[in-house]
């Protein structure tokens, strides 16, 4: 079974401030895709970016980019510029390519960010 | 376009008693997946359905059931409500098995 890591239950960053945050994951798969999601005090996930695992460019969506580095089993969120809309629970999930359509979620990461 | 509507949002219920919580998909979205969040287990993944056909089942026991209408729109059911069953319940859709999720804002459910 597949498991998803994420250290850094609470992570702080001033405003305009670049921050990363960290997720591992564990596969024996070689095709799978990756993603990051917001999840603000209205409790709606949002997508914040996706990566396809056979894909060796790391994905970019504006202020949020990605280092993943597939032999460390590593996918890392990095937000440049932070802003205080981007304080909410970052939660880094894993699908795979070949079987069921189910997000496998870290515990999450809570961000703060000051003034 | 709207989004992915659950209700009711809050929801507060006594232990044995049961539940149905409702998920209305983005119009076109045929695929329609169901989790649990809750501070100690996080997120956890209920059941997935795809053309009124339930397609993956997590490890929960059988007093979780769900079912998708004709209009892809979802209920999850909980008989005999515990303690524990107080969670968030989010639902996501995509248009087919694969493709990106959206989630709705989720149902508050609190058993007491």
């Amino acid at each position: 079974a597949q498991t998803v890591t994420q250290s850094q239950p609470e992570m702080s960053v001033q405003e305009a401030e670049t921050v990363t945050l960290s997720c591992t994951y564990d596969t024996s798969e070689s095709d799978y895709y990756l993603f990051w999601y917001k999840q603000p005090p209205s409790r709606q996930m949002i997508l914040v970016i996706r990566q396809e695992a056979y894909k060796q460019q790391n994905a970019t969506e504006n202020r949020f980019s990605v280092n993943f580095q597939k032999a460390a089993k590593s996918f890392s969120l990095k937000i440049s510029d932070s802003q205080l809309g981007d304080a909410a629970m970052y939660f880094c999930a894993y699908r795979s390519a070949f079987s069921s359509n189910m997000l496998t979620f870290g515990g999450g990461t809570r961000l703060m960010v000051k003034p | 376009k709207a989004g992915v509507t659950q209700t009711p949002r809050y929801l507060i219920k006594t232990r044995g008693q049961q539940v149905t919580l409702s998920c209305s998909p983005i119009s076109g979205h045929r695929s329609v997946s169901w989790y649990q969040q809750t501070p100690g287990q996080g997120l956890q993944f209920l059941f997935e359905y795809f053309s009124e056909t339930q397609r993956n089942k997590g490890n929960f026991p059988g007093r979780f059931s769900g079912r998708q209408f004709s209009n892809s729109r979802s209920e999850m059911n909980v008989s005999t409500l515990e303690l524990g069953d107080s969670a968030l319940y989010l639902c996501a859709s995509s248009p087919r098995p694969g493709d990106g999720y959206t989630f709705g804002s989720g149902t508050r459910l609190t058993v007491v």
